[in-house]
C-alpha cells in the first residue's frame, strides 16, 4: 500500500519568516494530494490540494509543489503569522478520495 | 456549506457498554468515512461507505460496527471497547467516483474514553 513520509516533525520559524514541510509517497499510482491543517482539539482542515497533472498550485501564502518524478510534494507558507501554528498534515491518494494516506504530521509553531 | 456533524462531541463508556455514534451531512457526498485519531498522531482510516455500501474496511476489530442508513447518515456502534480504543473519531465525507480524489471534509470528531 501507500507510504507517505513527512519532515520535518516539528517546526518553529520567527513570525514573519516562511516554512516549508516536505512528503514523500511511495505509490507512483497516487494522483491527488492535499495538505490539512489541525489546530488543538479540532478538525483537520483542508488548505490546499494538488493533482498529478500539476507542479505547483499557489493560494495567497500557501504554495504546493509536487514532483511526480521524485514523489516529493512540499509545502511552503509565506510571511508566516501566530495563527499559522498548528499540526499540518500531508496525504497521497490514489483516487476518488478512496483511501487517504495520511504523512505522520509537521508541528509547526511561529513564534511572534 | 461544508458542514459534516457529528454526535456526540464527548462520550464515555465502560467497556461492557453500547454506543454508537452519529454523523450526518448535506453536501449530496456518496463517500462517507470513518477514521480514528490517537493523540500527537495522524487519522487513520477505518471504514469507507461508497454509494452507500462498505467498500472499504481496514481489518478493524468487529467491537466497531459501521452503518450507513442513507447517503446522508453514517453511524458507528460501539460495543466491548477497550480503553485504549479511547480516541478521536472522525467522520468525513467526499464525492465518490472519478479518477482523481476528491476532497474529504471532516466533521468535528467524537471524544471517545473507555473507562
Amino acid at each position: 500500500g501507500e507510504n507517505v513520509e513527512q519532515h520535518p516533525s516539528t517546526l518553529s520559524v520567527q513570525e514573519g519568516d516562511s516554512a516549508v514541510i516536505k512528503c514523500t509517497y511511495s505509490d507512483s499510482a497516487s494522483n491527488y494530494f492535499p495538505w490539512y491543517k489541525q489546530e488543538l482539539g479540532k478538525r483537520p482542515q483542508l488548505i490546499i490540494d494538488i493533482r498529478s497533472n500539476v507542479g505547483e498550485k499557489k493560494d495567497q501564502r500557501i504554495a504546493v509543489t509536487l514532483n511526480k518524478t521524485a514523489k516529493h510534494f512540499s509545502l511552503h507558507i509565506t510571511e508566516t503569522q501566530p495563527e499559522d501554528s498548528a499540526v499540518y498534515f500531508c496525504a497521497a491518494s490514489m483516487r476518488a478520495g478512496n483511501k487517504l494516506t495520511f504523512g505522520g504530521g509537521t508541528r509547526v509553531l511561529v513564534k511572534p | 456549506d461544508t458542514e459534516v456533524t457529528q454526535t456526540p462531541k464527548h462520550l464515555v463508556m465502560g467497556m461492557t457498554n453500547k454506543k454508537s455514534l452519529k454523523c450526518e451531512q448535506h453536501m449530496g457526498h456518496r463517500a462517507m468515512y470513518w477514521y480514528k485519531q490517537k493523540a500527537k498522531k495522524p487519522p487513520e482510516l477505518m471504514f469507507v461507505y461508497s454509494y452507500e455500501k462498505l467498500s472499504i474496511n481496514e481489518s478493524v476489530p468487529s467491537r466497531f460496527s459501521p452503518e450507513c442508513p442513507n447517503s446522508s447518515l453514517l453511524n458507528l456502534h460501539l460495543h466491548a471497547l477497550q480503553p485504549e480504543d479511547s480516541a478521536l473519531y472522525l467522520c468525513a465525507s467526499s464525492q465518490a467516483g472519478g479518477r482523481s480524489g476528491n476532497t474529504i471534509y471532516f466533521g468535528e470528531g467524537s471524544w471517545l474514553t473507555v473507562v
